[in-house]
């Protein structure tokens, strides 16, 4: 089974310029995150879906960033205009849940990432 | 609100020593939790879980008991190896509005000397 695809995996930056990255979660998986890991510190959630519905976007930072996931299948998160403090690496997880039952609960699988530099 | 708190690293050992890493957390009802491991250049991927208290997740030598008097769930490992080297992050998610929302804890670095 394939894993989370994302892209790019490197992307440099000025600030104020915008940038997008994008996510394709495993067939099938129904939930998709989105987080920011800042460097020495966990992962923070900005964005889940399930299906193309937003189930949690409190920790995204709205004046700035978006996200949207259409057809349920592929998203994409943008930054605009970027400050220097958005340097990280954003993370793209999916999850099957609900489908899969107990089992499936919350178990995230996670791709590699795309790492952000902003200048 | 919900948090997940670790000990700082790195936790720097020699090759089959014993492994404590500790986290705690705070939570509204019965969240499942979770550890993840980062090995360099990858992502996180799942290393155990436990849903309900006293479960016990185990896997590759590594174990975590669900604690819910301490509100505890510290990773162990009897004797690790070099190639356990990686960043060990504690998690749990909760139920909120019909799904389930996670929360990470910073992570623990973990270097094992040969």
């Amino acid at each position: 089974e394939a894993g989370v695809a994302q892209s790019p995996r490197y992307k440099i930056i000025e600030k104020r310029q915008s940038v997008a990255f994008w996510c394709n979660p495993i067939s099938g998986h129904a939930t998709l995150y989105w987080y920011q890991q800042i460097l020495g510190q966990g992962p923070k959630l900005l964005i889940q879906f399930q299906n193309n519905g937003v189930v949690d976007d409190s920790q995204l930072p709205k004046d700035r960033f978006s996200a949207e996931r259409l057809k349920g299948v592929d998203s994409t998160l943008k930054i605009q205009p970027a400050k220097l403090e958005d340097s990280a690496v954003y993370l793209c997880a999916s999850s099957s849940y609900p489908s899969g039952g107990l089992l499936a609960k919350n178990i995230q699988y996670f791709g590699a990432g795309t790492r952000l530099s902003v200048l | 609100g919900n948090s997940v708190t670790q000990m700082e690293g790195p936790v720097t050992l020699s090759e089959e020593a014993f492994l404590t890493i500790n986290c705690t957390y705070t939570a509204t009802g019965y969240p499942s939790l979770f550890w993840y491991v980062q090995y360099p250049g990858e992502g996180l991927q799942l290393l155990l879980k436990a849903t309900k208290a006293d479960d016990k997740g185990s896997n590759k030598g590594f174990e975590a008991t669900y604690r819910k008097e301490t509100t505890s769930f510290h990773l162990e490992k009897g004797s690790v190896q070099v190639s356990d080297s990686a960043v060990y992050f504690c998690a749990l998610s909760y139920a909120s509005g019909g799904s389930y929302i996670p929360t990470f804890g910073r992570g623990t670095s973990l270097i094992v000397h040969p």
